[in-house]
């Protein structure tokens, strides 16, 4: 079925430091979302690319939706301690079911 | 704030045990969703809904079932629990191609 890679899988950064975390499918998808969990927490939704090549903003986090529809990338600015989580792209997939890739676990250094 | 409930939130249970986890959403999504994760880990898929009187199976084996007799409701069962089903369980339900709004989940510990 569908593959998406997420990578790093864990990612430690010192307070002010930039952060990127990446997702790669093998094959074109219709639409990516991300999604923070915070320790302890559940999953909420930050965002849906649809269009080939898209970028949006959010306040410091920029996502990009690759021109081919089949990578994506969450980058976060100058980070901050409340930006600890695990990040998640997800996409439907061929069975129009939800899937979510392997997730970027983030640390923050104060 | 998202109208999406599961009970209970904590559940320690012994082997062998039939279970029943709940999971209702007052948002008329037609889609619905049951995962599974362990703390920091990945999101599994192991049942999915299209809308009432459909269920599929996801990605992960489980020896659960689901029923989607409702549109408001997909309760999780499993028949006889094992020390391996010990994990989190997270409901989620989105409509067509919009976001999935999650349940606070469920802690499942089988002893």
């Amino acid at each position: 079925g569908q593959q998406v890679m997420q990578i790093p899988q864990y990612q430690h950064v010192q307070e002010g430091e930039d952060f990127t975390t990446y997702c790669n499918s093998s094959t074109t998808l219709s639409n990516i979302q991300w999604y923070k969990q915070r320790p302890g927490g559940h999953p909420v939704f930050l965002i849906q690319l649809v269009k080939s090549g898209e970028v949006k903003k959010q306040k410091r986090l920029t996502f990009q939706f690759g021109e081919a529809k089949k990578n994506s990338s969450l980058h976060i600015t100058a980070t901050q301690t409340t930006d600890v989580g695990t990040y998640f792209c997800s996409f439907s997939g061929s069975a129009r079911q939800l899937t979510f890739g392997s997730g970027t676990q983030l640390t923050v250094l104060p | 704030e998202a109208d999406i409930y599961q009970t209970p939130r904590y559940l320690v249970i012994g082997t062998g045990k039939k279970i029943t986890l709940e999971c209702s959403q007052t948002m008329g999504h037609d889609k619905m969703y049951w995962y599974q994760q362990d703390p920091g880990m990945e999101l599994h898929l192991i049942h999915y809904s299209y809308g009432v009187n459909s269920t599929e199976k996801g990605d992960l084996s489980s020896e659960s079932t689901v029923s989607r007799i409702r549109t408001e409701h997909f309760p999780l069962t499993l028949e006889s629990a094992r020390p391996s089903h010990t994990s989190q369980y997270l409901c989620a339900s989105s409509s067509l191609n919009t976001e999935a709004f999650f349940g606070q989940g469920t802690r499942l510990t089988v002893v």
